[in-house]
């Protein structure tokens, strides 16, 4: 079975500072892995995803994961944290199967980011 | 293009009654997927369509939860009858289905039930 732990429901950082979501995963067989950001009232919105390439994976709005097989991790970063990344986001984790790409979410981490 | 889109966007309800919700994947898309997001929870999936056929729907309350694609395009999930542990966020999603590792949603119906 796969799972994907996100570490912290609720994170905060000053505006400028340095993002940092944690997310760690389980998984029997090769994962995808991925980012979604969940404005309220929307829906959720593809950041990045991780598919066996590159480990380093940068997404839209200056977001990058890096994936780390020796620690079952896919954290999400992003520099400088702006006002307009107030969000939850959410990790997610998939492998192929017979029917295709079965998502499986986390829980979510809520970041607030203040001035 | 245009996205993924869901009507209503937000239900309330009593328990035992019934609601139905609809989604139009975007032009193109074969694969279309239902979603319940509970407060405080990631989205599960309820269903997934492949065209018309179902290709999941291993965590789909079948005594009261029914979903159907019938002419491969929109799709309506019903839930009858509904209860309070109902209330969540419900999202459709659809892909290519040579590209099922990237999901478009749209916005949600939120359902509250009384």
């Amino acid at each position: 079975a796969q799972s994907v732990t996100q570490l912290g429901s609720h994170v905060s950082v000053s505006e400028g500072a340095l993002v940092l979501l944690r997310c760690n995963y389980s998984s029997s067989v090769p994962p995808y892995l991925f980012w979604y950001v969940q404005y309220p009232n929307q829906g959720l919105q593809l950041l990045l995803k991780y598919t066996s390439a590159a480990t380093l994976v940068k997404g839209i709005n200056g977001f990058e994961a890096e994936f780390k097989k020796s620690e079952t991790s896919f954290h999400l970063t992003k520099p400088s944290a702006h006002m307009s990344d107030a969000a939850e986001y959410f990790c997610a984790v998939s492998f192929r199967t017979g029917g295709g790409n079965k998502l499986t979410f986390g829980t979510g981490t809520q970041l607030k980011v203040e001035l | 293009e245009a996205g993924v889109a869901q009507s209503p966007r937000y239900k309330i309800i009593e328990k035992r009654q019934s609601v139905a919700f609809w989604c139009n994947p975007i032009s193109g898309h074969a694969t279309l997927y239902w979603y319940q997001q509970i407060l405080g929870q990631g989205p599960k999936l309820l269903i997934q369509f492949q065209n018309n056929g179902v290709v999941d729907d291993s965590q789909l309350p079948k005594d009261r939860f029914s979903a159907e694609r019938l002419k491969g395009v929109d799709s309506t999930l019903k839930i009858q009858p509904a209860k309070l542990e109902d209330s969540a966020v419900y999202l459709c999603a659809s892909s290519l289905a040579s590209r099922q590792d990237t999901q478009y949603f749209g916005p949600g119906t939120r359902l509250t039930v009384l």
